[in-house]
């Protein structure tokens, strides 16, 4: 079975540094890209990040270059995002995302819960 | 880049059609046909429904389909049933390697 779980959430102050993992399992992990997709709580969905199967290839959203790093380990089937410098607007529920055709996601893990607050 | 726009409800009574629209811009939708459709229920992943506009994953009902007019995109679900009643979301590649989601519309069966 195909299945995505995340990790790694929790609260962090302003400013503070969080890291995400995303362990997956049922499919050949290295032959997929991924995807970091946020939902902000009683809001839409926002992407976030995209890495290559080979990691090769990277791509942030505005909202977050510079501030967040995608990563994966295919040895370990895993993916990860490192949060750096958090604000108060990162607060969200984090979905890592198993690429699909062209940039859609078909498979998703249930969801890690990050909130910035002092 | 602007979060595609999104009626922030429908509804429709069992047995009927009803349609979603997205839209965006010249630079999103209106330029690629790379528009994807999800389905989310509350405190639920979102479920991937239509990809590359018009095609269905493995496994969804063909009562979801897609289809894109200039710059808006929209889901037509055919035959409503109790159980499509959810949120659902359009998102578009928006070039220049980036993705953006609409606000989302709340289905209602009557």
């Amino acid at each position: 079975e195909v299945q995505l779980e995340e990790s790694g959430g929790g609260l962090v102050q302003p400013g503070g540094s969080l890291r995400l993992s995303c362990a997956v399992s049922g499919f050949i992990f290295s032959s997929y890209s991924m995807n970091w997709v946020r939902q902000a709580p009683g809001k839409g969905l926002e992407w976030v990040s995209y890495i290559s199967g080979s990691s090769s290839t990277i791509y942030y959203a505005d909202s977050v270059k510079g501030r967040f790093t995608i990563s994966r380990d295919n040895a370990k089937n895993s993916l990860y995002l490192q949060m750096n410098s958090l604000r108060a607007e990162d607060t969200a529920v984090y979905y890592c995302a198993r690429g699909f055709g062209s940039w859609a996601s078909d498979i998703w893990g249930q969801g890690t819960v990050v909130t910035v607050s002092s | 880049q602007s979060a595609l726009t999104q009626p922030a409800s429908v509804s429709g009574s069992p047995g009927q059609s009803i349609t979603i629209s997205c839209t965006g811009t010249s630079s999103d939708v209106g330029r690629y046909n790379l528009v994807s459709w999800y389905q989310q229920y509350p405190g639920k992943a979102p479920k991937l429904m239509i990809y590359e506009g018009t095609k269905w994953p493995s496994g969804v009902s063909n009562r979801f389909s897609g289809s894109k007019s200039g710059n808006t995109a929209s889901l037509t679900i055919s035959g409503l049933q109790p159980e499509d009643e959810a949120d659902y979301y359009c998102c578009s590649y928006a070039g220049s390697s980036t993705l953006v989601f609409g606000g989302g519309t709340k289905l209602t069966v009557l």
